[in-house]
């Protein structure tokens, strides 16, 4: 199955400002996915990364919000942007198919 | 819309003991396809075992099996011989697959392993 590296691992960052998180996968995935998972909770899907088009975002999130990023079937990014204390969350990225899903190990972000 | 029940926020278990985690599902497909997935404090999302709906075989890993009861729409994760390294939570996720790769996960249960 594939490998996902996500990066950052962690970080604490001020309101107001923007913090953009990576997701290399070692193979080509169709699919991939960003998620937000509260300490303890289950994962929150944010939106759908699709190669070539407009991501697909859930309810509750937006673009202007979240950009997200996917120029090929290897690479996406999450921004958050104009970041405020609610926030701060894991973020975690995933990649793969009904074969199994794969994911990142998460961006714990903390914003003071 | 699909979802996921897990209806133990905690369980604990002794080492070498088994435990049985639960999860109900909703429907109306008859396609789709279940999945056990571990997160230890690490963060790191691990596929336990996943199931098709159109096998009547219950997948098997090792130590980890499911029961899988189409009809009830549930999908029970059992671990045999318990060891300290499976503490962790525990997520039961549901695609329907049709072109949908979308997971919808169930609130997760919290297992602890009691040396």
């Amino acid at each position: 199955s594939a490998v996902i590296s996500q990066k950052p691992s962690r970080d604490i960052c001020q309101r107001g400002t923007s913090l953009t998180i990576q997701c290399q996968v070692d193979s080509q995935v169709t699919m991939m996915f960003w998620y937000r998972q509260q300490p303890g909770q289950s994962l929150t899907l944010i939106a759908t990364a699709n190669q070539g088009s407009e991501a697909t975002y859930e309810s509750g999130f937006v673009i202007d919000k979240f950009p997200i990023s996917r120029p090929n079937l290897t690479f996406s990014t999450l921004t958050v942007s104009n970041m405020s204390p609610e926030d701060s969350s894991i973020y975690l990225c995933s990649g793969g198919g009904l074969y199994g899903y794969t994911f990142g190990s998460g961006t714990r972000l903390t914003v003071v | 819309a699909q979802t996921v029940t897990q209806s133990q926020p905690e369980m604990s278990v002794q080492e070498a003991e088994t435990v049985t985690l639960s999860c109900t599902y909703d429907t109306s497909e008859s396609d789709y396809y279940l999945f056990w997935y571990k997160q230890p404090p690490s963060r790191q999302m691990i596929l336990v075992i996943r199931q098709e709906a159109y096998k009547q075989q219950n997948a098997t890993e090792n130590r980890f099996s499911v029961n899988f009861q189409k009809a009830a729409k549930s999908f029970s994760l059992k671990i045999s011989d318990s060891q300290l390294g499976d503490a962790a939570m525990y997520f039961c996720a549901f695609n329907y697959g049709a072109g949908s790769y979308q997971l919808t996960f169930g609130k997760g249960t919290k297992l602890s392993v009691i040396p």
